[in-house]
């Protein structure tokens, strides 16, 4: 089955530090990736994206992502946490049948602390 | 500036009562989705349309139903609502699914 996993519930990062969130997905052919970003009480705001092309995608905010075809991860990436950084992260990935959909993972809720 | 509204921020209804949640976007977007948003659980997707007057199931599409009559607008309507059904409703355009979707602010919907 064509899915997407969070591994982390939650990450705690102090501010400043370097910051992952990690993402691995299981699809059939060529994925199309996506990050989102939810902060309280708002919809989901795009991040960045990797249909095809360079491994590392860059993206709003600072946020980087690095396409890994061997490892089937997608793992978000800041070198400098900020404490506005603080919400809940979603990585999708585009189902390649006839329906054409996206699949979200379950999010996961990152802390800057300051 | 692109978007995406939602008619609620947040609802109130009763069990038994027919709902509806309405969507409207403004970048004449072919695609437009309805989620649900549950601690623990992320999106899944309840409906989704491609076009005008088209309709797709997602993951749980149960005790729901959609209208799409024109295309900058996708209506989801709970039949009869239960107290299952409390959640957050996200509502999102796409013009492919190449690309990122949009979301709107999303409704809080809660059954007594």
């Amino acid at each position: 089955a064509q899915s997407v996993a969070q591994p982390e519930d939650q990450v705690n990062v102090a501010e400043g530090n370097p910051l992952t969130v990690k993402c691995t997905y299981s699809v059939s052919g060529n994925p199309y990736l996506f990050w989102y970003v939810q902060y309280p009480n708002r919809g989901l705001q795009f991040l960045l994206k990797y249909i095809t092309g360079d491994n590392l995608v860059k993206g709003s905010y600072g946020f980087e992502a690095e396409f890994n075809k061997s490892q089937t991860s997608f793992h978000l990436k800041k070198p400098s946490a900020l404490v506005s950084d603080s919400a809940l992260y979603f990585c999708a990935v585009r189902v390649l049948n006839r329906d054409d959909k996206i699949i979200f993972g379950k999010g996961t809720r990152l802390h800057i602390l300051p | 500036d692109v978007k995406v509204t939602q008619s609620s921020r947040y609802l109130v209804k009763r069990t038994g009562e027919k709902v509806f949640l309405e969507c409207v976007q403004d970048m004449d977007h072919e695609n437009m989705f309805w989620y649900r948003q549950d601690p623990g659980l992320g999106l899944r997707l309840i409906y989704f349309s491609y076009d005008v007057k088209m309709k797709e199931k997602g993951d749980i599409p149960e005790g729901y139903s959609v209208s799409r009559e024109k295309k900058e607008r996708f209506s989801l309507i709970l039949e009869s609502a239960s107290t299952n059904q409390t959640s957050m409703y996200l509502c999102a355009s796409s013009s492919s699914s190449y690309n990122e979707q949009f979301f709107g602010p999303g409704t809080r919907l809660t059954v007594l």
